[in-house]
This record gives C-alpha cells, sequence and structure tokens, in this order.
C-alpha cells in the first residue's frame, strides 16, 4: 500500500531532551515536507526536500532540524524541545512540488 | 508574509445540496493552487489541484475556480454527502513552499 509513515503517532516529552520524529515513504517520491497544525493556526509548513540532501526551510523552521540521507526518510529532529513545540506534525510527500501531496497520519507531539 | 486565507470558518448544508467553499490568496506568483479536506484525526487528503495558468478545473464531484483577477478560489462539491463532512484546505505553492488557509469545516445535515 502507497503510504506515508510517522513514527512516533503520540509522545509525551519534557522540555530539552532530544527526540525525532520519523517519516518513511514508499512512492519513491522526490519531495518531502514537515508541517505543524495548531487550532487557529492551520497547517505551517516547517521544512521541506525537493530530493536527496536538498532542503528548505517553511515558514516556521525554528526549533527544528531536518535530514535527507535517503529518498524514502525524512525525519524531524528537536534539538532542545520547548512547550511551544507541542503540537500536531504531519509529514507529506510527492512527485514534484507541484503540490499533490500524500500525508502520513500525525505525531501528536507534547512538552512539559 | 503572504498568506491563503477563507472567507467563512463554517458551513453547514444539506444533504444533496451544492456546496461552495471559498478562500483568498494574496501571491500572484503561486503555481498551484490546491484543494485538500481533512477528516477528524486523519492527516489532509488531496482533493484537487489547478495550475495558475487556469481558470477551471473539474474532477469527480468537484470543480475548482480559480479567479486571479480577485486573486480567488473555490471549491465546489456538487451533491453534498454526508461523507464530505470534514474541514476543507485551500493550499498555494511558491516553488517547493506550500502555503495553506485556516480552512472551513463543512458541515453536511441529512
Amino acid at each position: 500500500e502507497a503510504q506515508v509513515t510517522q513514527n512516533p503517532r503520540y509522545l509525551i516529552t519534557v522540555t530539552g531532551k532530544k527526540l525525532t520524529v520519523t517519516c518513511s515513504q514508499n512512492m519513491n517520491h522526490e519531495y518531502m515536507s514537515w508541517y505543524r497544525q495548531d487550532p487557529g493556526l492551520g497547517l505551517r509548513q516547517i521544512y521541506y526536500s525537493m530530493n536527496v540532501e536538498v532542503t528548505d526551510k517553511g515558514d516556521v523552521p525554528e526549533g527544528y532540524k531536518v535530514s535527507r540521507k535517503e529518498k524514502r526518510n525524512f525525519p524531524l529532529i528537536l534539538e532542545s524541545p520547548s512547550p511551544n513545540q507541542t503540537s500536531l506534525y504531519f509529514c507529506a510527500s510527492s512527485f514534484g512540488d507541484r503540490g499533490v501531496l500524500t500525508f502520513g497520519a500525525g505525531s501528536r507531539l507534547t512538552v512539559l | 508574509g503572504e498568506s491563503v486565507g477563507l472567507h467563512l470558518p463554517t458551513l453547514s448544508v444539506q444533504e444533496g445540496d451544492n456546496s461552495i467553499i471559498n478562500c483568498a490568496y494574496s501571491n500572484s506568483a503561486s503555481d498551484y493552487f490546491i484543494w485538500y479536506k481533512q477528516e477528524s484525526g486523519k492527516g489532509p487528503q488531496f482533493i484537487i489541484d489547478i495550475r495558475s495558468n487556469m481558470d477551471k478545473r473539474q474532477g469527480q464531484r468537484v470543480t475548482v475556480l480559480l479567479n486571479k483577477t480577485v486573486k480567488h478560489l473555490s471549491l465546489q462539491i456538487a451533491a453534498t454527502q454526508p461523507g464530505d463532512s470534514a474541514v476543507y484546505f485551500c493550499a498555494e505553492t511558491q516553488g517547493g513552499k506550500l502555503i495553506f488557509g485556516q480552512g472551513t469545516e463543512l458541515s453536511v445535515k441529512p
């Protein structure tokens, strides 16, 4: 089944404890991206990657890192999480950058 | 910065009626405009897109209209069904960047 898989789906952590949210797609998509969704603020893009070893900042990249060492994986790294990073995170992928994205099921992160 | 916004946060329609969801955008340089549907507890799902040099595109029961003169995008859903109840987001692409609107919640009354 063609899909984008995120892990973990739920996580409660504490301020400053580094964490990684993994994202993997099995569709051979070049483009991958991360979003956070917050009430009243909608979906905001954190980072995107047009292809392996190519990453760019979205609208809200502060406090996040990404890497794209392989085509199928695009992990989101929070080096020192803070409570304002409590959110619902989505990974997505597509062929090209025209916005026809396949989204993962989401990862709900709580930072205490 | 540029943003994509929606005129109405909620829309309630009778089953079988047509629905129209609107969106205003501010960046004329966007390449594509896209509509997504998000059901409760799930990730957004692609519905339909339209390239910036087009003004209308039809899919199955859905039509997207793009009016570049007034920077307006709309999604029309024909014969709305209970399964169409969800939050609908418009979005625009600018290179690899994707900017979403705030969303409209569509509620379908039986």
